[in-house]
């Protein structure tokens, strides 16, 4: 079935060192992409955002990349900190469905110090 | 400007009881979402609330519905509880106007004995 998955289960860096994480999502309707990081016992939080009729998109310290060919997200965090330890989320809108998200299972960044 | 929160923040029941879980959106925000994320997984969409109606419904059984107040607070009941909803509840506030960011209460643990 369709679904928004996540390549690696869990990542780990080395404090200071570039993150990257990517998600895959098979449905052509999605248009609207958020990553969210959650900490343990928290809610998610939102991190970034990006809609379908762009390919790149810059936060502090964020930046997600769009592959609307390949149905490919990436999550990229500069000069990672301890703080940035949790699990992150893709999600996905469909167009059409309000707003209705759908989650994949998330990966697990350990940021070593 | 406050964020969403949700009560309770614990709660146990035993199987076949009913359940009723609250959250408050984001002030400024319509729209309230409900999602359940067990252990280890993403959230999962149960429903949304729009105008006090509900729009739009993710895999979950009519033992699960909800409410949305005219201050756009919103419930969530659960009937006849099962062992398998067990889980973290949370709560997502946005703006209705097409796709929009969602902000996440903290959710509430639920334990189902």
């Amino acid at each position: 079935g369709e679904s928004v998955g996540l390549h690696l289960p869990t990542l780990s860096v080395q404090e200071g060192d570039n993150s990257i994480i990517n998600c895959a999502y098979s449905n052509s309707a999605s248009d609207y992409f958020i990553w969210y990081k959650q900490e343990s016992g928290k809610g998610p939080q939102f991190i970034i955002d990006i809609r379908s009729n762009m390919d790149k998109r810059q936060g502090q310290r964020v930046t997600v990349l769009l592959n609307k060919t390949v149905k490919h997200l990436s999550l990229q965090i500069a000069a990672t900190q301890p703080g940035d330890s949790a699990v992150y989320f893709c999600a996905e809108n469909r167009l059409n469905t309000g707003n209705q998200f759908y989650f994949g299972t998330g990966t697990s960044l350990t940021v070593i110090p | 400007e406050t964020g969403v929160t949700q009560s309770p923040t614990h709660l146990i029941k035993t199987r076949g009881q009913q359940v009723t879980l609250r959250c408050s959106s984001q002030s400024g925000h319509n729209t309230v979402s409900w999602y359940q994320q067990a252990l280890g997984q993403g959230p999962q969409f149960i429903f949304q609330y729009y105008r006090e109606e509900e729009n739009g419904r993710g895999n979950f059984p009519p033992r699960f519905s909800g409410l949305q107040f005219p201050n756009y607070s919103s419930e969530l009941n659960v009937n006849a509880l099962e062992l398998d909803d067990s889980a973290l509840y949370l709560c997502a506030s946005s703006l209705w106007h097409g796709t929009n960011e969602q902000f996440f209460g903290p959710g509430t643990r639920l334990t189902v004995l």
